[in-house]
This record gives structure tokens, sequence and C-alpha cells, in this order.
């Protein structure tokens, strides 16, 4: 019964580095999403899927990819870290109500 | 204007206290709407869905006023465990996208 689980918990990069912050949900949702909240923020939607092989921009896109392969999968890329996306990710899948991740603590430096 | 418009607050109340968290949103085709809550540094929850003939939870009611954009979060006997942050949630368009407002914080002291 994992819900939603995302990995890393927390994360530290170089400017310029990249990774890969994965998601993944155990309960057959269609729709996934990925926020980013910065401190004493909202949650901003950076990118979303509404099924496997559909990905679409949200809100703040720049300096990121999606892909949804598979309806459990939804992983969230940065190719070249900068400071502007030290924040913390959360990744959500929607069935009734929106069901988070725990969250990934990104620190650039 | 922003799509989902929320207080931030804090609204500091004693325990045993009603508050009452107000939100607004932009989107007249809006067509779903929640309020969660996030306790700091945590993953926001869902507390509950938001429905047009008004709902109720234990000491939560919600109500949506659709024709003025509006919906409402009263909490009702304030307990030290409900200091947190609430968010407004609306639900519509392409990709059923949740937009979130920036929340409320709620601090409940003895």
């Amino acid at each position: 019964n994992a819900g939603v689980t995302q990995t890393p918990k927390f994360r530290i990069l170089k400017i310029g580095q990249s990774m890969t912050l994965q998601c993944t949900q155990d309960m057959n949702h269609n729709y996934m999403y990925w926020y980013r909240q910065d401190p004493g923020m909202g949650l901003k939607l950076i990118y979303y899927s509404v099924g496997a092989g559909i990905t679409d921009k949200g809100e703040v896109p720049n300096g990121y990819n999606v892909s949804r392969s598979t309806t459990e999968d939804f992983p969230l890329r940065l190719e070249l870290a900068a400071p502007s996306q030290t924040s913390v990710y959360f990744c959500a899948s929607i069935g009734t109500g929106a069901f988070f991740g725990q969250g990934t603590r990104l620190t650039v430096v | 204007r922003k799509e989902v418009e929320q207080d931030p607050g804090p609204f500091n109340v004693p325990e045993g206290a009603t508050v009452a968290f107000n939100c607004t949103y932009s989107n007249s085709a809006s067509q779903s709407f929640f309020w969660y809550r996030q306790d700091c540094r945590k993953e926001p929850k869902l507390l509950m869905s938001v429905y047009s003939s008004g709902n109720e939870d234990g000491r939560f009611t919600a109500q949506l006023n659709r024709a003025s954009q509006y919906i409402s979060l009263l909490i009702r006997d304030s307990k030290l465990s409900d200091s947190a942050t609430y968010l407004c949630v609306v639900s519509g368009g392409g990709g059923n996208k949740l937009t979130f407002g920036t929340g409320t914080q709620l601090k409940v002291e003895l």
C-alpha cells in the first residue's frame, strides 16, 4: 500500500549538474503531476501527464523535462541545475483527490 | 489576478475557537474543489472535498459559492493539532490540473 513514492528525499547538486527525481505510484492512476514549492510559497505546477506517453507543460517548465513510459512512473529530469531550482519537489497522482509523495528537498550550490 | 487566492495569514487563535478561511478562484469553468492541509516541511494531504451543497466532516465545514467563485472552510473547536497551512485547491481544464492557492497558515495556541 505504498501510494506515491519519491526518491531521493534529499539531494545537493552543484551548478550545471544533472539529476533525475523518481516518482512511482501503485494506484493505477492516469494523471500524475510534478510541483515545486519554494519556502513560504504555494505549489507551482512544472509538468503533468494524463497517461502513459502523454506529457504537457505546467506553469514553470523551464529547466525541466519529463517522460511517462509507464502508468506507474513519472520521472522529472533536471539537465543543468541552477540555484533557482533549489526547492522542494512534490510528485502527485490523481484519483479521488491528489496523493502526494513525501517530497524531494533539492539544494543547488 | 491569481487563479486561486487565499489570505496567507497567519491566523493565531486560542484553542476552542472557531476560525474561517476563504478562497476565491478566477476560472469559472473550474469543476472540483478541495481543501488540503500541509504541515511544516511535509507533503499536502487531502482534508476534504468541497461540494456545491456544502459538506461537513466532524469539526470541519466546507462551502462553495459558484456564482461568487468563492470557497470557505470553517473549523470549530480548534485543537492545537489543527495548526498547519490550509491550501485551497481548484481543479479543471485540460489534464484535470490542480491549481493550488498559496495557503493560509493557522496557529492554534493554548
